[in-house]
């Protein structure tokens, strides 16, 4: 099992740019959600989904969407990029309200 | 806003020494989550307590849960420079959102 995959690993965008982060997981989990981490914030949830076709929003949704059209994935999407969403997003996946697990990162810089 | 608060933020212990880290709720939790993370990693599951007043054990690491469920703990014993990272309590009031706190990033000094 490959867990908990994201692309890409890094990128930088300019403001206004807009972009797909990708989460993939394998484990069959039907609880996925977004984070960004930003230095003394710890982590904040944007986006999560308990199933397929069902998303909702966490504590910092706006300037994001998420769609869930299978089990396996759970794609972030940044509308107009602003240099205030420079963070590191993980993708997390869990089965019910366990263990979450976490993807390796995806830094995003904004410039 | 924040619902979790965490302290410390940063907390430097010679090897051996015992460190703690304390999380707190404004609002009763339905159960609380522990992660680790290393220096650029990602959150490494620890444990999830439920029970008010559970306490439960792995190896040198203690985990406790307030009676209130609106706190918890997480104590390492004689810590070792594996030990290195940032301690994430994660609490979830209902329904299915986590609200994480802002870490405790530990240093061992050898």
């Amino acid at each position: 099992n490959a867990g908990v995959t994201q692309t890409p690993k890094f990128q930088v965008l300019k403001t206004g740019q807009s972009m797909t982060l990708q989460c993939a997981q394998d484990m069959n989990h039907e609880y996925m959600s977004w984070y960004r981490q930003d230095p003394g914030m710890g982590l904040r949830l944007i986006h999560y989904s308990v199933g397929a076709g069902i998303t909702d929003q966490g504590e910092v949704p706006n300037g994001y969407n998420v769609s869930r059209s299978t089990t396996e994935d759970f794609p972030l999407r940044l509308l107009s990029a602003a240099p205030s969403q420079t963070s590191v997003y993980f993708c997390a996946s869990s089965s019910s309200r366990y263990e979450q697990y976490f993807g390796p990162g995806t830094r995003l810089t904004v410039t | 806003g924040q619902q979790v608060m965490q302290i410390p933020q940063y907390q430097h212990v010679q090897e051996g020494e015992d460190f703690t880290t304390y999380c707190n709720s404004s609002t009763t939790l339905s159960n609380i989550q522990w992660y680790k993370q290393r220096p650029g990693g990602h959150p490494v599951f620890l444990i999830q307590l439920v029970k008010s007043g559970e306490v439960k054990k792995q190896k040198r690491l203690t985990f406790q849960f307030g009676e209130a469920k609106k706190n918890s703990s997480l104590h390492i014993t004689a810590t070792q420079t594996t030990d290195v990272g940032t301690y994430f309590c994660a609490g979830r009031p209902t329904g299915n959102q986590f609200y994480f706190g802002t870490g405790t990033s530990l240093t061992v000094i050898p």
